[in-house]
């Protein structure tokens, strides 16, 4: 049973370009979240799609947007990078069927703005 | 405003005692969750243990417990005979609502170091 996989695991980037980010959820799992996580940091909230629409929205600005796909996986996008947006990027999904609020993280993408 | 405060940057315990986490939350709601989660060097997250606002007994997963106070609105972890393996970051977190859109948000985390 394959957890969480996220693609790429590292890549840089120049201020200006724009990224894709790509997650795969858990078997049997159907919303998906991100998380931006800086160096030393916890994770912040970025958003969370569920039944192919974005549910909630963190404090984000509208360069950070996404996508769930019908058979559950999801895409970050980035656009306009800036050096700030430096840091490990993680998806987690879940069920309403598991512990309560359980997250099932992957190892993280983790992106460099140079 | 902070909706979870962990006031620890960093702890040193030695091996074999029992640990503390502090956490503390800001709600208005009445249904919400509270985790912990674990972070060790290689990065991925790993979720140790939930409660609910509702239960009334302390959660208990093994060598990890959750000491909730309501009123306090306080969710402390405490890990009993610590081992070496315990040296990770550790972050609280919470889920308000807890209907079917909410979002489970994190603290800044504790940086926890287990000596020999």
């Amino acid at each position: 049973d394959a957890g969480v996989t996220q693609s790429p695991t590292h890549l840089i980037k120049t201020r200006g370009q724009q990224v894709t980010l790509r997650c795969s959820p858990k078997s049997g799992h159907d919303t998906v979240s991100w998380y931006q996580q800086a160096l030393g940091q916890g994770p912040q909230f970025i958003f969370q799609y569920y039944e192919e629409e974005e549910r909630q929205r963190g404090n984000f600005p509208d360069r950070f947007s996404g996508h769930q796909f019908p058979n559950y996986s999801s895409e970050l996008n980035v656009n306009a990078l800036l050096l700030g947006d430096s840091a490990l990027y993680l998806c987690a999904s879940r069920t309403t069927r598991g512990r309560p609020g359980e997250l099932f993280f992957g190892e993280g993408s983790r992106l460099t703005v140079l | 405003a902070q909706k979870i405060t962990q006031t620890q940057p960093g702890m040193f315990v030695q091996e074999k005692e029992a640990v503390t986490l502090d956490c503390t939350y800001d709600t208005s709601d009445q249904s919400y969750g509270l985790f912990w989660y674990k972070q060790p060097s290689s990065g991925e997250m790993i979720f140790l243990i939930y409660q609910g606002s509702y239960d009334e007994q302390n959660a208990t997963e093994g060598r990890y417990s959750l000491n909730f106070q309501k009123a306090r609105k306080s969710a402390n972890l405490v890990i009993s005979a610590s081992q070496l393996g315990d040296s990770a970051m550790y972050f609280c977190a919470m889920r308000e609502h807890l209907n079917r859109d909410d979002k489970i948000i994190f603290g800044k985390g504790t940086r926890l170091h287990i000596l020999p």
